[in-house]
């Protein structure tokens, strides 16, 4: 089983729309969790931490849930500008490592 | 912000050649560097983990001898591709971590092996 699971998609959907992604993580040991954006080609850039009282950034909240191991990523009112790659990414402080999931390819049509 | 630089963004060499690619923190100090690989549609692999003046740590199935890292300093790591193949093509990309800055990546490396 990987570490961190996530729905590779794609996930098509119109402008405007709301969508959810979720991640789950294997190891109870994980200590800090983050989204992660990557473009084509490019390198990933940070999105938002995840914190375990849940958190919101504009059009995007991102919640933990420490007893299923699982985190969620929402969008909403979404744009064409969100169209990439969403990676969910876990960090062993103990061991000082990140994992990153899979990621999910989201692609936003007009 | 926290900015790392790596180098060269592309580089395509022949099969059996060497290739290094460097990665700094310009304006932080990096306690530690990863090292990712990132085949086409699929997600960053972690390759190894490096602390400045210590041996790297690499993650299972990672050959230490073909992908050579060195951490000389707090701003510089390298990664060295020995011998490298075709099955070796991929994106490359370091991460540093800061004390304070959490994890920053690189621009990433894409490497084209004929």
């Amino acid at each position: 089983r990987k570490e961190v699971e996530q729905d590779p998609g794609p996930f098509n959907v119109p402008e405007g729309a709301t969508v959810a992604f979720n991640c789950t993580y294997s190891n109870s040991a994980s200590q800090s969790f983050f989204w992660y954006r990557q473009d084509c080609r490019k390198e990933p850039k940070l999105l938002m931490s995840v914190y375990s009282s849940g958190n919101e950034d504009g059009r995007f909240t991102a919640q933990l849930n420490r007893a299923s191991q699982y985190i969620s990523l929402l969008i909403r009112d979404s744009k064409l500008s969100d169209s990439a790659t969403y990676l969910c990414v876990v960090e062993y402080s103990s061991a000082s490592k990140i994992i990153f999931g899979s990621g999910t390819r989201l692609s936003i049509r007009p | 912000g926290a900015v790392v630089s790596q180098h060269p963004s592309w580089v395509i060499c022949k099969s059996g050649t060497s290739v290094k690619i460097e990665c700094r923190s310009l304006d932080f100090q990096a306690t530690t560097m990863f090292w990712y690989r990132q085949f086409p549609k699929q997600s960053l692999m972690l390759m190894a983990t490096s602390n400045e003046g210590s041996k790297a740590t690499y993650e299972q199935g990672v050959e230490k001898d073909k992908f050579l890292i060195n951490h000389a300093s707090l701003t510089l790591s390298t990664l060295t591709v020995t011998s490298a193949h075709p099955e070796d093509s991929s994106f490359y990309i370091c991460s540093a971590e800061g004390q304070l800055n959490g994890y920053t990546f690189g621009s990433g490396t894409r490497l084209t092996v004929v």
